[in-house]
């Protein structure tokens, strides 16, 4: 079946903007990731989400940074007032359930000018 | 603490030799580790996995092995190949938890 899709690919964006950018899962994963990847760096960890549960926010760098999912399906991170420091690849993963193996999507190489 | 670290940052290779990449954790409630490999411009891909109730674990060239005790894991990639090229990141979870813990990368580069 079908893979994470994430859209867009690239982004350019001027400081101070605001992105959004969407994650699809693979059907039937009811967990969800988001992971940060600097250029050169391993992915860091934004933010989970888990059936209905309340999402862990935890990595989620500052309060420009939220996201949303809509039940077991899409996801849309926001990055508001968009800064330099935020330019990044942002990947998407999801899973059958926690813990299980997480398939990434292809990300999102956001820059931010 | 709940970092994971990754040797070497880079790494050379010939055409059929043995590609080796080291891990070591903190958390000992890790109990999950897996190997994931990425190209350039594309998503990390699942490449092997182990648990610590295991010392290795073998899929084709790829092997893992686990020193439980000593908190360290370590891929070898044995007849490295030319496309075996790509960054490798070793992570570590707990599976009632959430978040992937990466390691900071291996560039990988085999030649022919």
């Amino acid at each position: 079946g079908a893979g994470v899709s994430q859209s867009p690919s690239n982004k350019v964006t001027e400081k101070g903007k605001d992105v959004e950018l969407r994650c699809d899962p693979i059907s039937g994963h009811t967990a969800l990731y988001w992971y940060r990847q600097r250029l050169g760096q391993g992915l860091e960890f934004l933010i989970y989400f888990q059936g209905n549960s309340a999402p862990d926010k935890s990595g989620l760098p500052s309060d420009r940074f939220s996201a949303e999912r809509t039940g077991e399906s899409v996801s849309t991170l926001t990055i508001q007032r968009t800064q330099q420091e935020d330019s990044a690849v942002y990947l998407c993963a999801s899973s059958y359930r926690t813990g299980n193996e997480q398939y990434f999507g292809p990300g999102t190489r956001l820059t931010v000018t | 603490q709940q970092q994971v670290k990754q040797s070497p940052q880079s790494l050379i290779v010939q055409k059929g030799g043995i590609s080796i990449i080291n891990c070591a954790y903190e958390n000992t409630a890790f109990d999950y580790f897996p190997w994931y490999q990425q190209f350039p411009g594309k998503g990390p891909a699942l490449l092997i996995a182990i648990r610590p109730d295991v010392s290795e674990k073998k899929e084709g060239r790829f092997t893992i092995s686990f020193n439980k005790s000593a908190k360290q894991f370590s891929l070898h990639i044995m007849d490295s190949q030319p496309g075996d090229s790509a960054t490798y990141f070793c992570a570590a979870i707990w599976t009632s938890g959430s978040r992937l813990t990466f390691g900071e990368g291996t560039q990988l580069t085999v030649n022919p």
